[in-house]
C-alpha cells in the first residue's frame, strides 16, 4: 500500500531563518506531487506541483521554492522566512491513473 | 475567475441528516471532490463526481449538477465523529492538459448529541 510521510510535524522558526520541509511517498512510482499551505481561516493554497524528477511548477510567487531530487521525494524550502509563511503545510500525491489526491500528515509551521 | 462557495458553519444533531452545499464558477470543469478534515489533521478523500447525478458511498452521498454549477454532500445517520470541516474542490483543465484543484474554504460541521 502507498504511504506518504512528512517531517517535521511541527516547527517554530524565527523570521529570516531558512526552512526545509521534506515529503516522501512509499509504495508507488512516478506520482504527481503537490505542496499546499493552509493558513488560519483560509482555504488550501497550491504552492508547487511536480509531475516528475526535476520538474517543478510554481503556482504563487513567493519566497518559497521546491525541489524533487528523487522520484518519491519532494522538498519545500525557503532562504528567509517571513511571518506570513506561518501555516499548515501539506504534501499530497496522486498516481498518474487516479483522480483523488492523498495528503500527508502535514507540518505546522509557526514563524516568530 | 475561479470561485467556490460553501457555507462557513453548520450544526446538526447526532442521528440526523445534513446536506452541505457547494456552488462553483469555474472554467474547464473536470470533476468535483469532497474531502473531510478534522481539526489539526490533513484532509481525507470522501467522494468524486464528474458526471451529473448522485454517488453513494455508505453514509455519505455526493450530488453534482454541472449545468447549475452545484454540488452537495449528504451525510446520513450523523455521528459525533463526523464533526469536521468539509472541503469542496473543483478540478479544472488548463493549457497543456494540466489539471489543478480549486479549493473552497470549507464548511465546519458541528454534530451535537
Amino acid at each position: 500500500s502507498q504511504t506518504i510521510h512528512q517531517w517535521p510535524a511541527t516547527l517554530v522558526q524565527p523570521v529570516g531563518s531558512p526552512l526545509s520541509l521534506e515529503c516522501t511517498v512509499e509504495g508507488t512510482s512516478n506520482p504527481n506531487l503537490y505542496w499546499y499551505r493552509q493558513a488560519a481561516g483560509r482555504g488550501l493554497q497550491l504552492l508547487f506541483y511536480s509531475v516528475g524528477i526535476g520538474q517543478i511548477s510554481s503556482e504563487v510567487p513567493q519566497n518559497l521554492s521546491a525541489s524533487r531530487p528523487q522520484d518519491r521525494q519532494f522538498i519545500l524550502s525557503s532562504k528567509k522566512l517571513l511571518l506570513s509563511d506561518s501555516g499548515f503545510y501539506l504534501c499530497a500525491w496522486n498516481p498518474m491513473s487516479s483522480y483523488e489526491q492523498y495528503f500527508g500528515p502535514g507540518t505546522r509551521l509557526t514563524v516568530t | 475567475g475561479q470561485n467556490i462557495d460553501q457555507p462557513t458553519e453548520m450544526t446538526a444533531t447526532e442521528g440526523a441528516i445534513v446536506q452541505i452545499n457547494c456552488t462553483y464558477q469555474t472554467s474547464g470543469f473536470n470533476g468535483l471532490f469532497w474531502y473531510q478534515q478534522h481539526a489539526g489533521e490533513a484532509p481525507t478523500f470522501l467522494s468524486y463526481n464528474v458526471l451529473d447525478g448522485l454517488e453513494e458511498k455508505g453514509r455519505f452521498s455526493s450530488f453534482l449538477s454541472r449545468s447549475k454549477g452545484y454540488s452537495y454532500l449528504l451525510l446520513k445517520e450523523l455521528q459525533m465523529k463526523d464533526s469536521a470541516s468539509y472541503l469542496c474542490a473543483v478540478r479544472v483543465l488548463r493549457a497543456g492538459n494540466n489539471r489543478k484543484l480549486i479549493w473552497g474554504l470549507g464548511t465546519s460541521l458541528a454534530v451535537n448529541p
